[in-house]
């Protein structure tokens, strides 16, 4: 299958902090991205779509101004964890779908990002 | 709106057991049908997946099967090993691409 690579696998930052995590698509065009975030012991739950050269959509409940989205090509898409506090640690996975995907096939996942927030 | 509902863990089985994870799900039209698997601190690789009522998606020795009739999408293993340890989610995917997700399933099996 189609390689996600995300990066970083691990990241601990200060309470306050920004934190930038990546997510790219290896060997395919991808023009739709997810984020999801999982809880420990909890299932996936989806934060944001981002389509390549647009807004990202953010599901409700998701703070915008918190959890910037940027999608500026067909490979990369970023998070940034703004202003990073405890509560937002968390196991952040990218998930991406390819420009030739028929509807209804599966999205390719990063490895995940866990972060921790100190 | 669309949901998936796994059945409940851990489940903790010996080895050479016979595994099933029940899966139903509620959807509007006919969406596609995956099973991942999430190794203790790894992210979720795809297991299998069903496109259309009746198929049976199948890999490592796990299957599952699109039953329209009666919503469900329940794995199965004929005989699990210690490596099968993981968490399992069911998930379904919309029109979007969005994928929905089961609480997961969390398999201990035991030497």
């Amino acid at each position: 299958g189609a390689v996600v690579s995300q990066h970083p696998s691990r990241v601990i930052c200060k309470s306050g902090t920004s934190v930038k995590i990546e997510c790219r698509s290896l060997d395919f065009q991808a023009t739709t991205m997810f984020w999801y975030r999982q809880f420990p012991k909890q299932s996936l739950m989806l934060m944001a779509t981002s389509n390549e050269g647009s807004k990202a959509t953010y599901e409700q409940g998701v703070e915008k101004d918190k959890f910037l989205i940027n999608h500026a090509s067909l490979t990369l898409s970023t998070l940034t964890v703004t202003s990073a506090h405890p509560e937002d640690s968390s196991f952040y996975i990218c998930s991406a779908r390819g420009q030739m995907a028929l509807r209804n096939t599966e999205a390719f996942f990063g490895q995940g990002t866990r972060l921790t927030v100190v | 709106g669309n949901s998936v509902t796994q059945m409940e863990g851990p489940v903790t089985l010996s080895e050479e057991a016979f595994l099933t994870i029940n899966c139903t799900y509620t959807a509007t039209g006919y969406p596609s049908l995956f099973w991942y698997v999430q190794y203790p601190g790894e992210g979720l690789q795809l297991l299998l997946k069903a496109t259309k009522a009746d198929d049976k998606g199948s890999n490592k020795g796990f299957e599952a099967t699109y039953r329209k009739e009666t919503t469900s999408f329940h794995l199965e293993k004929g005989s699990v090993q210690v490596s099968d340890s993981a968490v399992y989610f069911c998930a379904l995917s919309d029109q979007g691409g969005k994928l929905i997700f089961g609480q997961g399933t969390e398999l201990s099996v035991k030497p």
